[in-house]
């Protein structure tokens, strides 16, 4: 099983803020590393797939960078609605499995 | 617009079963694969289960194999996952997502989810 670690486990920030968040895999993925955003009592929500690719209707201030075990989230310009928690997920290898996440929250 | 509307979810005993539902709408059916992910309370996202476009091809977590049974409806449009022999440790909100392809280890495996549906297990 591939393991995703992420950090930090919350990151406090102000908006406008530039927020990086980190996912490492424990061996390599090339660029099968998406980013989800879940906010309490919601859903997750897709943000970046393979890696850079933002999904349809993400503001281009979110942006994902990396390959093989190392990849970033960063979030330029923080709004106050970018405060939630952050998952990278892998399907490079079965089972497709997530990190633990990073909260992000208002300093 | 693409809509997931799950239900089925309820409290039952430990050692019982439960069938969840996820009816969709907003797009052709049969030409996405689609996932169960399920989060416990307070806890982190966990995928269980992929089922491919055509049906052909399924892939479960190891927490759940041999105890939780994904499956499609495409005649209704709706997921299923059937789950038995549930333990305390299975209690959880329970997602369906539909992935941005029809492979089962497409590019992107929620690009839709439905709101979830909650699953507790106690005697």
């Amino acid at each position: 099983e591939i393991v995703l670690t992420q950090s930090p486990a919350t990151l406090s920030l102000s908006p406008g803020e530039r927020a990086t968040l980190s996912c490492r895999a424990s061996q390599s993925i090339a660029y099968s590393l998406a980013w989800y955003q879940q906010k309490p009592g919601q859903a997750p929500r897709l943000l970046i797939y393979d890696a850079f690719n933002r999904a349809t209707g993400i503001p281009a201030r979110f942006s994902g960078s990396g390959s093989g075990t190392d990849f970033t989230l960063t979030i330029n310009s923080l709004e106050p609605d970018d405060f939630a928690v952050y998952y990278c997920q892998q399907r490079s290898g079965w089972p497709i499995t997530f990190g633990p996440g990073t909260r992000l929250e208002i300093k | 617009q693409v809509q997931l509307v799950q239900s089925g979810g309820g409290l039952v005993q430990p050692g019982g079963s439960l069938r969840l539902s996820c009816e969709t709408s907003g797009f052709t059916f049969n030409a996405y694969a689609l996932h169960w992910v399920r989060q416990a309370p307070g806890k982190g996202l966990e995928w269980l289960a992929v089922i491919s476009d055509d049906a052909d091809i399924t892939y479960y977590a190891d927490s759940v194999m041999g105890r939780f049974t994904i499956s499609r409806d495409d005649s209704r449009n709706t997921l299923h996952l059937l789950l038995s022999s549930l333990r305390p440790e299975d209690t959880a909100m329970y997602y369906c997502a539909r992935s941005g392809c029809a492979s089962v280890d497409c590019y992107a495996l929620g690009t839709h989810w439905g709101l979830g549906t909650l699953v507790t297990v106690s005697s």
